[in-house]
């Protein structure tokens, strides 16, 4: 139980254009989901918090018009990279909330912006 | 801003040793996590603790929360090549869900 799907898997985009991924949680309910970035070698670096119905909450130094996310219903969540640039080149993961403490991450969405 | 410092950043040891990660902070949380992630997929949860001093137990995984609840450690005894990856230990500030991740410690076990 308690699995989240991360859609796609790997993007190759060109810079200027705008890259959706989606995050579902399949067999429960999430009215939390998390927003993650990782660099080469390095840790998660917890982008925004995606509320069910509302608007998502963004950490100090992330764009909110650059990460547009979206929590339109308790099962998905998405992530739209507005004009991407190359440095927006990263790995992406979501994660998801079920019960006080349990949390399942996706396999996460390795972005390229040539 | 939360920080969580984990030591060593890397750690390279042979089949059968044992090993200590830490994970450290000047702030109080409210539970801490840890996971392992291998390259290229999502960090997958091995545990959370929530009391100050609790030790919880995964097979050869030791888990044990710092009393003031500021640090954790993980001990792993007999690491085999299939404990290779990168560990992460990540914090709830107090009255919340929203975990911080600490800086990962890379493991690799040779055979």
């Amino acid at each position: 139980g308690a699995v989240v799907s991360q859609h796609p898997s790997r993007v190759i985009c060109k810079s200027g254009t705008s890259v959706k991924i989606e995050c579902r949680s399949l067999d429960f309910q999430a009215t939390t989901m998390f927003w993650y970035r990782q660099f080469p070698k390095k840790s998660l670096m917890l982008m925004a918090t995606s509320n069910e119905g509302s608007k998502a909450t963004y950490e100090q130094g992330v764009e909110k018009d650059k990460f547009l996310i979206n929590h339109a219903s308790l099962t998905l969540s998405t992530l739209t990279v507005t004009s991407a640039h190359p440095e927006d080149s990263s790995f992406y993961i979501c994660s998801a909330s079920w019960g006080d403490y349990g949390y399942t991450f996706g396999s996460g969405t390795r972005l390229t912006v040539v | 801003t939360q920080l969580l410092e984990q030591s060593p950043q890397f750690l390279s040891i042979q089949e059968g040793e044992n090993l200590t990660v830490y994970c450290n902070s000047s702030s109080v949380f409210s539970s801490l996590q840890w996971y392992r992630q291998e390259p290229g997929e999502g960090p997958v949860l091995l545990v959370t603790v929530v009391t100050g001093g609790e030790v919880k137990k995964l097979k050869r995984l030791t888990f044990q929360f710092g009393d003031a609840r500021k640090d954790s450690s993980l001990h792993i005894t007999a690491a085999q090549p299939g404990d290779t990856g990168l560990y992460l230990c990540a914090g709830a500030a107090l009255g919340t869900y929203k975990y911080i991740f600490g800086t990962g410690t890379r493991l690799k076990v040779l055979a």
